[in-house]
């Protein structure tokens, strides 16, 4: 089944506390990217990467690291997490970088940083 | 990308169509109209896109105006399951530097009732 896989799903955390969350998807897409969702703000875009070892900052990039090292996974680093980093995180892919291509999320990771 | 509006929330009687409306009166040529659902915090699900033509698949119809200014998602038999926020995004053809995020706005909350 074509799908997007984030872990985990849910992490309750401290500042200062490094971690990572995963991405993978299993369609082979070039593009993939990382969102965030807080209430009243909608879905912001903090990275995202074209290709392999091809990543770009989105709207909201500062506290985050990516890396795309092989086409499937697409990690997100929160180095030294802080609160106002609590958020829900959506991981997307899709085939490419078009208008015509949909782009297919993963379920979420909700994320508390004490 | 165009701008769109959608009601803030619409009922459904199970069984029955629901259809979405959504203006974007600004679109131009060749951006395209994509609909996805959001069922609570769970990640954004796409549903369909299209560009000129009146457009459907195992999920639902999209019926764009021949000015392209409005469109219509059908849902044909809203199930309980269907409850959910429904966004329709404007897309524009990406071209150099471009991020290919999605804005989702506020979309409009459907609620499905027995």
């Amino acid at each position: 089944e074509a799908q997007v896989t984030q872990n985990p799903r849910y992490l309750i955390t401290v500042t200062g506390k490094k971690l990572t969350v995963t991405c993978s998807q299993n369609m082979n897409h070039e593009y993939m990217s990382w969102y965030r969702q807080d209430p009243g703000l909608g879905l912001r875009q903090i990275y995202y990467s074209m290709n392999v070892e091809v990543t770009d900052k989105g709207d909201v990039p500062e506290g985050y690291k990516v890396s795309r090292k092989e086409k499937r996974n697409f990690p997100l680093i929160l180095e030294s997490p802080s609160p106002n980093q609590t958020s829900l995180y959506f991981c997307a892919s899709s085939q490419h970088l078009g208008s015509n291509q949909p782009q297919h999320f993963g379920d979420g990771t909700r994320l508390s940083i004490l | 990308d165009a701008k769109t509006t959608q009601p803030p929330s619409m009922d459904c009687a199970e069984g029955r169509a629901a259809n979405l409306p959504c203006n974007h009166s600004t679109i131009s040529g060749n951006e395209y109209v994509y609909w996805y659902r959001q069922i609570h915090s769970q990640g954004p699900q796409y549903i369909i896109h299209g560009l000129k033509n009146n457009e459907t698949n195992e999920m639902a119809s999209l019926i764009i105006t021949e000015d392209r200014k409005s469109s219509t998602l059908i849902l044909p038999h809203a199930t309980l399951r269907d409850t959910a926020v429904y966004y329709c995004i404007v897309r524009a053809p990406l071209g150099g530097g471009s991020q290919g995020n999605l804005i989702f706005g506020k979309g409009t909350k459907l609620s499905v009732k027995p």
